[in-house]
């Protein structure tokens, strides 16, 4: 089946420019999370979504991200007036239930380099 | 400027002998730790995972190991294969905070045939 997946695989923005990242979860997951994945280390959690609402949001670094899942499924990453230091690659990945014994299953990821 | 990525402890072993990679976790309140595979240009995939009232667990080639006393999670892997070489992640989390999990450093092993 399909797993998790992400679009684009890589996005090249001039800093100042907006983007948008989409999450396509696994079919019937009700979880979403996202996480930032700099060079040389361990993803770190920005936020994560039961069906359509934010259940936490507190890793998300300033109010330049934002991100939405208006149906319970789809979810998009928005980053506004994009920085250099915004450069990771960002990570989504989706599990069946939320709770720490629910296995998340992580997308490929998408590389945002910022110029 | 150009940033620069932090380099990961490396782990290189000979194809079929046991690989150790360890990890120090950081909230003692932790009720679960999970390791991940990341193999280049992929996200991380699952490997095995432990509750904090355990202190070892088995798979299939793999074992975790839970030391609370001092924080530490090891991961053992038997006869390990060219296949196995990745960057390892241990990752912990918390009753009640939905499944986010807080990542450690990585872990890059390196399996010569």
């Amino acid at each position: 089946g399909a797993g998790v997946s992400q679009t684009p695989s890589n996005k090249v923005t001039e800093k100042g420019k907006y983007v948008e990242l989409r999450c396509d979860p696994i079919s019937g997951h009700t979880a979403l999370y996202w996480y930032r994945q700099s060079l040389g280390q361990g993803p770190e959690f920005l936020i994560y979504f039961q069906g359509t609402g934010a259940a936490d949001d507190s890793g998300l670094p300033n109010d330049r991200f934002f991100a939405v899942r208006p149906e319970g499924s789809v979810s998009t990453l928005k980053i506004q007036r994009t920085e250099r230091g915004d450069s990771a690659v960002y990570l989504c990945a989706s599990s069946f239930g939320w709770g720490m014994n629910n296995e998340q299953f992580f997308g490929p990821g998408t590389r945002l380099t910022v110029l | 400027g150009e940033s620069v990525g932090l380099h990961l402890p490396t782990l290189s072993v000979q194809e079929g002998d046991n690989s150790i990679i360890n990890c120090a976790y950081s909230n003692s309140a932790s009720d679960y730790f999970i390791w991940y595979k990341q193999e280049s240009g992929k996200g991380p995939q699952f490997i095995i995972d432990i509750r904090s009232n355990m202190d070892k667990r088995q798979g299939q080639r793999v074992t975790v190991l839970l030391n609370k006393t001092v924080k530490h999670l090891s991961l053992q892997i038997a006869a390990t294969q060219p296949g196995d070489s990745a960057v390892y992640f241990c990752a912990e989390s918390l009753e009640g905070a939905g499944g986010k999990l807080i990542f450690g450093q990585g872990t890059e092993l390196s399996v010569k045939p």
